[in-house]
């Protein structure tokens, strides 16, 4: 079945350092979802991306969906402390109508 | 507007013991789901259910039952619990089955 893989598992960066998390998805994805899960909350809808290639800013974060639509990423500039939690990646297909969780990249920001 | 709303915030069962984990939503969207969350595994899905009146089967069903009550409420039971279910369970909603989802605050449960 479809299968969504998020790469690194943890990642631990000097306040400043940038970051990068991978989601890679074993079909082709309709849309590609981005959560944010704080220490002891619960995940947070951040992005959806639908178009080939297409690149999305938040701030310091941006979010970009790969040519083929299976794979995509996470780049957030300069962290700061308060960009410590876990992010997910979700992807769904028309094959499955499922949106289906990657297993998450934990980031942790040493102050 | 609350979103979503899971009951209890945390429960601590002895093995054997059945519990039912309440979830409710005032968003008016279709789907509904439950995950459980454990350290190094991600959100997997227990089960879910795509509109009133459907349930169906997610990647970790065994040991749980549901109940999609009505739009609002889908509750997820735990007949015999056992410490493999000791985990932090995720009550979710969307709109459709892949639609942006909307998570409840979570039940941190834990089976001694």
């Amino acid at each position: 079945g479809q299968q969504v893989m998020q790469i690194p598992q943890y990642q631990h960066v000097q306040e400043g350092e940038d970051f990068t998390t991978y989601c890679n998805s074993s079909t082709t994805l309709s849309n590609i979802q981005w959560y944010k899960q704080r220490p002891g909350g619960h995940p947070v809808f951040l992005i959806q991306l639908v178009k080939s290639g297409e690149v999305k800013k938040q701030k310091r974060l941006t979010f970009q969906f790969g040519e083929a639509k299976k794979n995509s990423s996470l780049h957030i500039t300069a962290t700061q402390t308060t960009d410590v939690g876990t992010y997910f990646c979700a992807g769904s297909s028309g094959n499955t109508g499922k949106l289906i969780f990657g297993q998450g990249t934990t980031l942790q920001v040493k102050p | 507007n609350a979103g979503v709303t899971q009951t209890p915030k945390f429960q601590v069962l002895k093995t054997g013991q059945s519990m039912t984990l309440q979830c409710a939503q005032d968003m008016n969207h279709n789907s509904m789901y439950w995950y459980r969350q454990d350290p190094g595994m991600g959100l997997r899905l227990i089960y879910y259910s795509a509109s009133e009146g459907t349930t169906d089967k997610g990647e970790v069903p065994n040991g749980y039952n549901v109940s999609r009550l009505n739009k609002r409420e889908f509750s997820l039971r735990l007949e015999s619990a056992a410490p493999s279910q000791t985990s932090v369970y995720f009550c979710a909603n969307g709109r459709g089955s892949t639609d942006t989802q909307y998570f409840g605050p979570g039940t941190r449960l834990t089976v001694l």
